[in-house]
């Protein structure tokens, strides 16, 4: 079974509709990413959480906010989707350093094509 | 300013060669962590190797190893003995330390193409 999961995997949506991906995990994981993927543009970091309590805007959070419901779940919310927001996007986690010796390491989860009409 | 800046928007090689996909990164920290990630046509994102930046060795993952060049703030890809299953979209990402949020900045990919 995957470690992280998001849903759904695929979406189509009109302009103007409210939008919500979730994402959640078995890793255990404290710290939550979400990202989004454009061609040509890598990822770009969207939120961040390091606990339930811990929020953080990343480089491209405004039209998007997010609620972490758990450790395990971490939801990116579309209030009013626009077509500039139809791309890929990611959930990731990620562990201190210590524990697998590779540094914050970022597991992703397999990604959530958004199509904005 | 880019954190993560890779310059090959695509990159082709022939199986069995080796290739090198090319990542310069910029920041004033000294502790930070540089990861190279796959991107099958399929999506998902895959870890393929990690460089710390105190690490005294190139880090080396089977056929794929980091040539870390700290002063020239440069992580390349080596990948040797292409296979064909190694077409995909590559991405450098860096970390930066925690008391600067341990943020991740990735760059815009590298396109591998590898020819039979």
């Amino acid at each position: 079974d995957a470690d992280v999961t998001q849903t759904p995997r695929n979406r189509i949506t009109k302009t103007g509709k409210r939008i919500m991906l979730e994402c959640s995990q078995t890793k255990g994981h404290d710290r939550m990413y979400w990202y989004r993927q454009d061609p040509g543009l890598g990822l770009r970091l969207i939120y961040y959480s390091f606990d339930v309590k811990d929020i953080n805007k990343g480089e491209i959070s405004d039209g998007y906010s997010v609620s972490r419901q758990a450790q395990a779940k971490f939801s990116l919310s579309l209030e009013s989707a626009i077509p500039n927001q139809t791309a890929l996007y990611f959930c990731a986690t990620s562990e201190p350093a210590g524990s697998s010796g590779r540094g914050y390491e970022q597991f992703f989860g397999p990604g959530t094509r958004l199509t904005v009409l | 300013a880019q954190k993560i800046t890779q310059t090959q928007p695509g990159m082709f090689v022939q199986e069995k060669e080796a290739v090198t996909l090319d990542c310069t990164y910029d920041t004033s920290d000294p502790s930070y962590g540089l990861f190279w990630y796959k991107q099958p046509s399929s999506g998902e994102m895959i870890f393929l190797i990690y460089q710390g930046s105190y690490d005294q060795q190139n880090a080396t993952e089977g056929r794929y190893s980091l040539n870390f060049q700290k002063a020239r703030k440069s992580a390349n890809l080596v990948i040797s003995a292409s296979q064909l299953g190694d077409s995909a979209m590559y991405f450098c990402a860096m970390r930066e330390p925690p008391n600067t949020g341990n943020q991740f900045y990735f760059g815009t990919g590298t396109s591998l193409t590898v020819i039979p």
